[in-house]
């Protein structure tokens, strides 16, 4: 079955701390692949989104993601972190062939210490 | 511009009650979806609609669960009758097509008692 797989469910960081979220997936043809961010009490935004092209995407806030094909993963990641990154990462993946269907990681909650 | 809409944003009922869910989608976005979020998890798709035809209810539990999208804007979602595992967060969400990135409403949080 499709699935994608957030490998850490809580990470705890400091203020200018580097971030990297894990994030594989497991299906065999071309996909689009999607962060969306929750910061706490709004809806999921869009962080970032890589559809072709350049492996290494950016996005709002600083954050970027690497695609590597070989590895079904899309990492992301911030080189420093703020107090204002608290939030809840979700990792998502649009099958070509599925129309617009998203498949979504179980979510990493992110919290950074001022 | 206005976001995706969504009423009401919390929801209690008891068990074997209906209750409905409604979503105004973003103005001119073709594409909605509607979202099931259980608590710990990421959101899993319910229903795709292409303005008003519904291209993707394979994951709608159609025996107690129904949706309709009428003249291809607002949506309803309905659960009837409704059990204590229905208590979830249901989001809703829009795209221009279904290639465009998808914009999420707030959601509604349901609460079965």
């Amino acid at each position: 079955a499709q699935s994608v797989s957030q490998h850490n469910h809580h990470v705890i960081l400091s203020e200018a701390a580097s971030l990297e979220l894990g994030c594989n997936y497991s299906y065999g043809g071309t996909v689009n692949l999607f962060w969306y961010v929750q910061y706490p009490g709004q809806h999921l935004q869009l962080l970032l989104k890589y559809f072709s092209g350049d492996p290494l995407v950016k996005g709002i806030k600083g954050f970027e993601a690497e695609f590597i094909k070989s590895k079904f993963s899309f990492n992301l990641r911030k080189p420093s972190v703020q107090w204002s990154d608290t939030a809840e990462y979700f990792c998502a993946v649009n099958p070509y062939n599925q129309g617009g269907k998203l498949i979504f990681g179980q979510g990493t909650e992110l919290s950074v210490k001022p | 511009e206005a976001g995706v809409v969504q009423s009401p944003r919390y929801k209690i009922i008891e068990k074997k009650q209906p209750v409905a869910f409604w979503c105004n989608p973003i103005s001119g976005h073709n594409t909605l979806y509607w979202y099931l979020q259980n608590l710990g998890q990421g959101p899993e798709l319910l229903i795709r609609y292409e303005n008003e035809e519904a291209v993707d209810d394979s994951q709608l539990p159609k025996d107690r669960f129904s949706a309709e999208r009428l003249k291809g804007v607002d949506s309803t979602l309905k659960i009837q009758p409704a059990e204590l595992g229905d208590s979830a967060v249901y989001l809703c969400a829009s795209g221009a097509d279904s290639a465009d990135t998808q914009y999420f409403g707030p959601g509604t949080r349901l609460t079965v008692l």
